[in-house]
């Protein structure tokens, strides 16, 4: 079955960088977009960006567009995202999700485990 | 503040239904499928129906999907106490070129 599982918690102080990976499988690993977004505790949920595991290509929201980066590594079937200058508000629950065989995703599905990040000096 | 707008709440007796909104614009729900999604505290969200009214295996036929121009609606037959959770709906937005979605809506079986 197709499957996403994602890296552990983690624990960042202000300024620093956190890199969550997201493994694939159960599918052909570049024949689908993969996206990521976040929940903020209490809140919904945020789109940050996509990546196309096959070419390597990426769209960030105008928001991280600076700060964020996604790649990924075809040999493992894996994808990363990397945030950068964390700051306290930047905790949140990050997600993967596979989306479709274009960038118009219309639908998520299914969904990584969810990754703690939590921005605490 | 959410692109797609949704009631923060609903609620019903069990084996009722419930119906929940969610509106936007021409950019987004106007022209592209909308995805509706559950999420029990804690856990991660989980595809309710997609395109038209599309379900994925194992959700069962008591939830149901529409469109009507740049809103949509879930609808909840035969509600029981284990749909309690938060609904989102989300759909893709050709203006902004990134996928969108609604504050959320609880629903409680009373």
């Amino acid at each position: 079955q197709v499957q996403l599982v994602q890296s552990g918690a983690e624990v960042k102080e202000p300024g620093a960088s956190v890199k969550v990976s997201c493994k694939a499988s159960g599918y052909t690993f570049s024949s689908h977009y993969m996206h990521w977004l976040r929940q903020a505790p209490g809140q919904g949920f945020e789109w940050m960006g996509v990546i196309n595991p096959g070419a390597g290509t990426t769209r960030s929201a105008q928001k991280f567009w600076d700060r964020v980066t996604m790649s990924r590594d075809t040999s493992t079937s894996t994808v990363y995202m990397e945030l950068s200058s964390l700051r306290s508000d930047d905790t949140a629950v990050y997600y993967c999700a596979r989306g479709m065989s274009y960038i118009e995703a219309n639908r998520l599905d299914p969904w990584g485990q969810g990754t703690l990040v939590t921005v605490s000096s | 503040q959410s692109v797609l707008t949704q009631p923060p709440s609903v609620s019903a007796a069990p084996g009722q239904k419930v119906t929940i909104s969610c509106s936007g614009s021409i950019s987004n729900i106007g022209n592209n499928y909308v995805s509706w999604y559950q999420q029990i505290p804690g856990t991660a969200p989980k595809l309710l129906i997609y395109e038209r009214n599309e379900r994925p295996s194992g959700i069962p036929d008591r939830f149901s999907g529409s469109k009507s121009g740049a809103s949509a609606t879930l609808g909840i037959a035969g509600l029981q106490t284990g749909d309690e959770a938060d609904y989102y709906c989300g759909t893709w937005d050709s203006s902004l070129r990134s996928y969108v979605f609604g504050s959320g809506t609880k629903v409680t079986v009373l």
